[in-house]
């Protein structure tokens, strides 16, 4: 059951550019998390976000979890070429449930 | 550095065969999952357990089986392989009350 909606699929931007990544939900999670993922590689966990309207600060990176913890928000400011790889979110309807992921953005930086 | 292990990268197989797929950490971690990755249809999971001797069907169990003897190996069976089975297979683990996920590299499985 898909139940994340992320969107856009795909972003093509260039080196210094700012982009937004979107995470929507009609449930309601626990928690959300954020993974980056490389080719040939396995997903890497960037950040878990667990309280309405919460925001977490990664270096260039900003995360927010929606009032409603329905949705949620990546933001990389002055992207750089290592931003490139495949970003994934992920929900957690309840505590201790697996995780549901949604199909990703892929994010290419060009210099 | 704290690791889940997938034991092969990349495995070729037969139609009919049946595969095995194995995942260890070394982290101690009580629950264990395998997901599925495609193009276009991201990660969908096929089974997870709990802790050892437990499992849970994901969203898309047929065609697989799963078996968790010791706490530390996971491992994702193909009773009978078959060519829509061709796929990324990811397992990952996570300690009880903890929020991450740690994956291993993945198997791409290619079923001819």
């Amino acid at each position: 059951t898909q139940l994340l909606e992320q969107s856009p699929q795909f972003l093509s931007i260039q080196e210094g550019e700012n982009l937004t990544v979107y995470c929507n939900s009609s449930s309601v999670f626990s928690s959300l998390q954020w993974y980056r993922q490389e080719p040939g590689e396995g997903p890497v966990l960037l950040v878990t976000v667990v309280t309405g309207g919460e925001v977490k600060k990664l270096k260039r990176l900003t995360f927010q979890f929606g009032d409603a913890r329905k949705d949620s928000s990546l933001h990389i400011t002055a992207a750089q070429p290592g931003d490139t790889g495949l970003y994934l979110c992920a929900g957690e309807l309840n505590s201790g449930y697996a995780l549901n992921f949604g199909k990703g953005t892929s994010l290419l930086v060009t210099p | 550095d704290v690791k889940v292990t997938q034991s092969s990268r990349y495995l070729v197989k037969r139609t009919g065969e049946k595969v095995f797929l194995e995942c260890v950490q070394d982290m101690d971690h009580e629950n264990m999952f395998w997901y599925r990755q495609d193009p276009g249809l991201g990660l969908r999971l096929i089974y997870f357990s709990y802790d050892v001797k437990m499992k849970e069907k994901g969203d898309i169990p047929e065609g697989y089986s799963v078996s968790r003897e010791k706490k530390e190996r996971f491992s994702l069976i193909l009773e009978s392989a078959s060519t829509n089975q061709t796929s990324m297979y990811l397992c990952a683990s996570r300690r009880i009350g903890a929020y991450g996920y740690t994956f291993g590299s993945g198997t791409r499985l290619t079923v001819v």
